[in-house]
């Protein structure tokens, strides 16, 4: 399958269950996180950003944390769905950087029906 | 209407070929992107332009060339291509200063044969 040889940490689910993706980052000076979904064969695609003012923000389904004393952001996927199944980044902007996001390693999610 | 479009999708060619991998954006956006991506799914920015002109550019070899003939593409030219350089590409775009939002092509998978 796709995730051989990837070496990606890897996530699987039940469907319905819920899902916590996590993400650490070394740079104090990032003051913007983002998660990106990839579905395979596609572009990555954006999903819920978070400031470094906040600790949490939450979307459709979808919540962030952020702990900054610890550098930890996750993604939190409530009811995972078969559609969730995908490669999820974290990815980080450094203040004063307008122009480059760094992306982290990527979790690849597979969601079990 | 497709938001960032890459051609071609796919690209295989042999060891010292030169090729060009094209991106347009329909999204009015004044910053547009390059990112390599590997067979591990590490995602790195190679490249960002920002109405035409280069503001990032991350230690890519200088047969990588990109050129931006307006706002709305940019293009990526690679000269003596190497096995190494095998990867899928990836085209991105954002409004100026937020690279954070960022909208991804679909990508080109280049094969260096």
């Amino acid at each position: 399958g796709e995730s051989v040889g990837l070496h990606l940490p890897t996530l699987s689910v039940q469907e319905g269950d819920n899902s916590i993706i996590n993400c650490a980052y070394s740079n104090s000076a990032s003051d913007y996180f983002i998660w990106y979904k990839q579905e395979s064969g596609k572009g990555p695609q954006f999903i819920i950003d978070i400031r470094s003012n906040m600790d949490k923000r939450q979307g459709q389904r979808v919540t962030v944390l952020l702990n900054k004393t610890v550098k930890h952001l996750s993604l939190q996927i409530a009811a995972t769905q078969p559609g969730d199944s995908a490669v999820y980044f974290c990815a980080e902007n450094i203040r004063g950087s307008n122009y480059k996001l760094t992306f982290g390693k990527g979790t690849l999610l597979t969601v079990n029906p | 209407d497709t938001a960032v479009s890459q051609t071609p999708k796919y690209l295989v060619t042999q060891m010292g070929n030169d090729k060009s991998i094209k991106c347009e954006q329909n999204l009015g956006h004044d910053t547009m992107y390059w990112y390599k991506q590997d067979s591990k799914k590490f995602l790195k920015i190679m490249f960002s332009y920002n109405n035409k002109e280069l503001i990032i550019n991350e230690t890519v070899p200088n047969r990588f060339s990109p050129k931006s003939p307006d706002k709305a593409h940019l293009n990526l030219h690679i000269n003596s291509l190497e096995l190494g350089d095998s990867a899928v590409y990836f085209c991105a775009s954002s409004q100026e200063g937020l690279a954070g939002t960022q909208y991804f092509g679909p990508g080109t998978r280049l094969t260096v044969l």
